[in-house]
């Protein structure tokens, strides 16, 4: 079974904490992608990534970094936590990267919850 | 610029009932148009998409979504509500390259017994 894997489900942080989410596909995707989801606002992007060492702003990347090292694997970096930060963040997949692939959506992982106290 | 509106924020239905959740866009080109489900806790999951040709889509889990380009809509369907289909709904829009998705602020669906 073909899955995004998100490594914590649940995590409290202080403020002023580095918080690093993590986030592994097993489907050779060359799409990653961050999002947070926030009640009556939806899902917002973040960042998002066609390729190893590749990143693209999303619409709120303000007060967040990413690093992708390797395919499998895209990571989310709080630099300096703050409460506003609270909130679910979901990670998803999908093939195509920068070639003319059609839009098969995506693999989303189960999120994880981030709450900075 | 594309967007996309789900007119209900939350819908309660009886168990057994129809269903039929709304979902319009705005998008300059053809648009590739989604549906994702999210029970609590969990990530999203794809419930069904619409590419091109026949408008009246089949998914997962008994559900199926109609296109009307003339309305921009692309509103979900399902016959017989079970209580298990309790959980926010997303309708989201792409093209048909690139990867980008714009999605809905949620349909949250409430299912009583």
């Amino acid at each position: 079974d073909v899955k995004v894997t998100q490594s914590s489900r649940y995590l409290v942080k202080r403020t002023g904490e580095k918080v690093f989410l993590e986030c592994v596909q097993d489907m050779d995707h060359e799409n990653m992608f961050w999002y947070r989801q926030d009640p009556g606002l939806g899902l917002r992007l973040i960042y998002f990534s066609y390729d190893v060492k590749m990143k693209e702003k999303g619409d709120i990347p303000e007060g967040y970094s990413v690093s992708r090292e390797k395919k499998e694997r895209f990571s989310l970096i709080l630099e300096s936590a703050s409460t506003n930060q609270t909130s679910m963040y979901l990670c998803a997949s999908s093939f195509g990267g920068l070639r003319q692939v059609p839009n098969y959506g995506y693999t989303f992982g189960s999120g994880t919850r981030l709450t900075v106290v | 610029a594309q967007s996309v509106t789900q007119p209900d924020i939350h819908i309660t239905v009886s168990e057994g009932a129809s269903l039929e959740l709304r979902c319009n866009y705005s998008y300059g080109a053809t648009p590739y148009l989604f549906w994702y489900v999210q029970s609590p806790g969990q990530g999203l999951q794809l419930l069904l998409k619409y590419f091109s040709g026949d408008t009246l889509v089949q998914g997962i889990k008994g559900f199926e979504a109609e296109f009307k380009r003339s309305q921009s809509s692309f509103n979900l369907r399902k016959p017989s509500v079970h209580w298990s289909d309790a959980a926010e709904y997303f309708c989201a829009v792409g093209a048909r390259y690139g990867q980008n998705f714009v999605f809905g602020p949620g349909t949250r669906l409430s299912v009583l017994p």
